[in-house]
């Protein structure tokens, strides 16, 4: 069974600007959850899709969203970059069947604003 | 902030060594999950304990929990080289999972 995938892996771009992060989860998988890592907030939860709802939010601005295709691919998007959303941003996903899973991450996509 | 919180931040040990790492956080919680990840890569799952279990290995793993202290550990026996990453817990309380800051493990050949 192929990964959890996620592209682009490698990302910059510039303050003002947006991007659209990919997420293509397991077969099977209908639960996508996506986290922002940083060296100094660590690993933070943004939020996690299932059968193309929003189930769960973390603590960030709207700048922030996402959305779940039928097919459980997902998208993450963040609009008018700041230096600060310079991340390692990562994907999991799971059966979604109970509450928690077991996750399983892609690789990442790093992300650097200048 | 995070609710699991690894103690030490960093660990340094030679090849054959066993490495300790432990877990403390505040709330109840449904079960308690260890990831690894190597550097500036995804996490890998290694070991899930429920909040009615007290011990489960897996291979050079074993995990401890309790439940009254808030705390669990996660020990790895005979360590290798390739052991060398960052641990993290992460607990579920039923909403989400929340991780720890992580405990980074140096294993010197």
């Amino acid at each position: 069974k192929a990964g959890v995938t996620q592209t682009p892996r490698y990302l910059i771009k510039t303050r003002g600007q947006q991007v659209t992060l990919s997420c293509s989860p397991i077969s099977g998988h209908r639960s996508v959850s996506w986290y922002q890592q940083t060296p100094g907030q660590g690993l933070q939860f943004l939020f996690e899709y299932f059968s193309e709802t929003q189930r769960n939010k973390g603590n960030f601005p709207g700048r922030f969203s996402g959305r779940q295709f039928s097919n459980s691919r997902s998208e993450m998007n963040v609009s008018t970059l700041e230096l600060g959303d310079s991340a390692l941003y990562l994907c999991a996903s799971s059966l979604g069947l109970t509450v928690r899973d077991t996750q399983y991450f892609g690789p990442g996509t790093r992300l650097t604003v200048l | 902030s995070q609710q699991g919180e690894e103690d030490p931040q960093a660990l340094s040990i030679q090849e054959g060594e066993n490495a300790t790492m432990n877990c403390s956080y505040k709330n109840s919680i449904n079960n308690l999950q260890w990831y690894r990840q190597n550097s500036g890569r995804g996490l890998v799952h290694l070991i899930l304990i429920r909040s009615n279990e007290r011990e489960k290995h897996s291979g050079r793993l074993r995990v401890t929990l309790d439940t009254s202290k808030k705390s669990s550990s996660l020990l790895i026996t005979a360590s290798r080289a390739a052991d060398t990453a960052s641990y993290f817990c992460a607990t579920d309380s039923g909403s989400r999972l929340t991780f720890g800051e992580g405990t980074q493990l140096t294993v010197n050949p």
